[in-house]
């Protein structure tokens, strides 16, 4: 079967560093997305990789292995606007996105 | 502004009416995309579409229906809303469907009593 697994809630530090983990399992592979969700918002994209390896994009970088089936995001300079949901979704050999329930991120000042 | 807008925001119904929510997108997306989001669980597509004039299943299509007339709409109809099917309805749509990013509207909350 396909499946996704995230934390269910993290908790950090305003100007901390966290990190997301997301393991993944689907059949066939065409990248991993990470979207943000804000309480009652739309998701909104954050990143994608399809190659192993580091995506940085300001604060926010994604890592991908996919001989592990694994994802991260990394959120650096924690902000109090940082609080949100964090979705992880990998697309499989069809095209459809398969979604974690999400990982929902406490940022204390 | 260019976007996806979703209609209506919220709506209480009462069980075995139906109900359409309405989805329209301006970017000129070839692919669209309903999700329900329920509690604890991922985002679970219920339609697709590729292009105008296809739609296609997804993972828990039962007791809903789409069509796909043009580009820029694409409704949801429940034919004789259940309980069950209360949950947030999030639109979405993308350049192709292939890996393009896909763009969320903001959403419909439903409630079936």
């Amino acid at each position: 079967g396909q499946n996704i697994d995230q934390p269910t809630e993290m908790t950090a530090t305003e100007g901390a560093i966290v990190q997301i983990n997301c393991t993944y399992q689907t059949s066939g592979f065409n990248g991993l997305f990470w979207y943000q969700q804000h309480a009652g918002e739309a998701p909104t994209f954050l990143s994608y990789n399809v190659l192993d390896g580091l995506e940085e994009k300001g604060r926010f970088s994604s890592f991908l292995s996919r001989s592990k089936g694994y994802s991260y995001l990394l959120l650096k300079e924690l902000q109090m606007k940082d609080s949100a949901s964090y979705l992880c979704a990998a697309m499989d050999s069809n095209y459809q996105l398969i979604w974690g329930a999400g990982t929902k991120l406490i940022i204390k000042p | 502004i260019a976007g996806i807008t979703q209609a209506p925001t919220s709506q209480i119904l009462a069980a075995g009416r139906r109900m359409t929510l309405r989805c329209t997108q301006d970017m000129r997306h070839n692919a669209m995309y309903w999700y329900r989001q329920d509690l604890g669980l991922g985002l679970r597509l219920i339609h697709y579409s590729n292009t105008a004039g296809t739609t296609g299943k997804g993972e828990v299509p039962d007791g809903y229906s789409v069509s796909r007339a043009n580009t820029d709409d694409f409704p949801l109809t429940l034919a004789s809303a259940v309980p069950s099917q209360t949950s947030v309805y999030f639109c979405a749509s993308s350049d192709t469907d292939g890996t393009d990013t896909q763009y969320f509207g903001p959403g419909t909350r439903l409630t079936v009593l």
